[in-house]
C-alpha cells in the first residue's frame, strides 16, 4: 500500500519570499512521485516529476523538489513566489506495478500575499 | 501541444438517471484512467484501462459504474443510475509509457 501526506492544508507567503509545500510518503515500492498543480475551475497540470533518477528534481514555473529516502519526503520548493502561484498543489505517489495508478495526497492550497 | 479533453465542462442530472461522462486522450497514449474528486476532498482513483480492458478498479467502482472505448479515440465513464453522493469532478487521465499520467480539464457532475 502507498499514501501520501501533506502536511499543511494551507500555506501563506508574501509575493517575492519563499515557498516550501511539504509531503511525506508512504510506499513498499521504489517509489514514482509528482507535484500536481490545480488552479481555479481548472485541471490537474504536471509540476514536477520523480522517477529514481537525479533526487534534485527541477519542474515548471521554477519550482523544485528533492526526493529524500531518510526522511521519506518530497517537499516543493520555490525561490520567490509569484502571485499566479496561487493554486492547490497535490503530492502524488504513484503504483509502479503495471498499472501506475495515482494516490493524491489531501492538497495544500497556497496564497500569496501582495 | 496535444492534451486530454473532457465533455461536458459541466453535468446536471437527476438521481437515478444515467449519465455517461465523455474523454478524448491524447491519440498515442495506451493507458487511460478516471478518477473523481468530491468537493472538498482529494482526488481518489476510480479504473484504470488499458488493452481495451479494465486493468484495475477502485471499491468506489461498483456495478454503476462501467467504462467502454467505443471507437479507438473517445474513453467514457457511464454511471447507470446517478445518487447524490456521485456528485463530484471527473477527471480523465492518460499516459503513453510509464509515469507522468496527463489529465484533462475534469467534467463537475450534480445530482439532483
Amino acid at each position: 500500500a502507498q499514501s501520501v501526506t501533506q502536511l499543511d492544508s494551507h500555506v501563506s507567503v508574501s509575493e517575492g519570499t519563499p515557498v516550501l509545500l511539504r509531503c511525506n510518503y508512504s510506499s513498499s515500492y521504489s517509489p514514482s512521485l509528482f507535484w500536481y498543480v490545480q488552479h481555479p475551475n481548472k485541471g490537474l497540470q504536471l509540476l514536477l516529476k520523480y522517477t529514481s533518477a537525479a533526487t534534485l528534481v527541477k519542474g515548471i514555473n521554477g519550482f523544485e523538489a528533492e526526493f529524500k529516502k531518510s526522511e521519506t519526503s518530497f517537499h516543493l520548493t520555490k525561490p520567490s513566489a509569484h502571485m499566479s502561484d496561487a493554486a492547490e498543489y497535490f503530492c502524488v505517489v504513484s503504483d509502479p506495478r503495471g498499472n501506475e495508478k495515482l494516490t493524491f495526497g489531501t492538497g495544500t492550497r497556497l496564497t500569496i500575499i501582495p | 501541444e496535444p492534451e486530454v479533453t473532457q465533455t461536458p465542462s459541466h453535468q446536471v442530472t437527476q438521481m437515478g438517471q444515467e449519465v455517461i461522462l465523455r474523454c478524448v486522450p491524447i491519440s498515442n497514449h495506451l493507458y487511460f484512467y478516471w478518477y473523481r474528486q468530491i468537493l472538498g476532498q482529494k482526488v481518489e482513483f476510480l479504473v484504470s484501462f488499458y488493452n481495451n480492458e479494465i486493468s484495475e478498479k477502485s471499491e468506489i467502482f461498483d456495478d454503476q459504474f462501467s467504462v467502454e472505448r467505443p471507437d479507438g479515440s473517445n474513453f467514457t465513464l457511464k454511471i447507470r443510475s446517478t445518487k447524490l453522493e456521485d456528485s463530484a469532478m471527473y477527471f480523465c487521465a492518460s499516459r503513453a509509457n510509464r509515469y507522468e499520467q496527463y489529465f484533462g480539464p475534469g467534467t463537475r457532475l450534480t445530482v439532483t
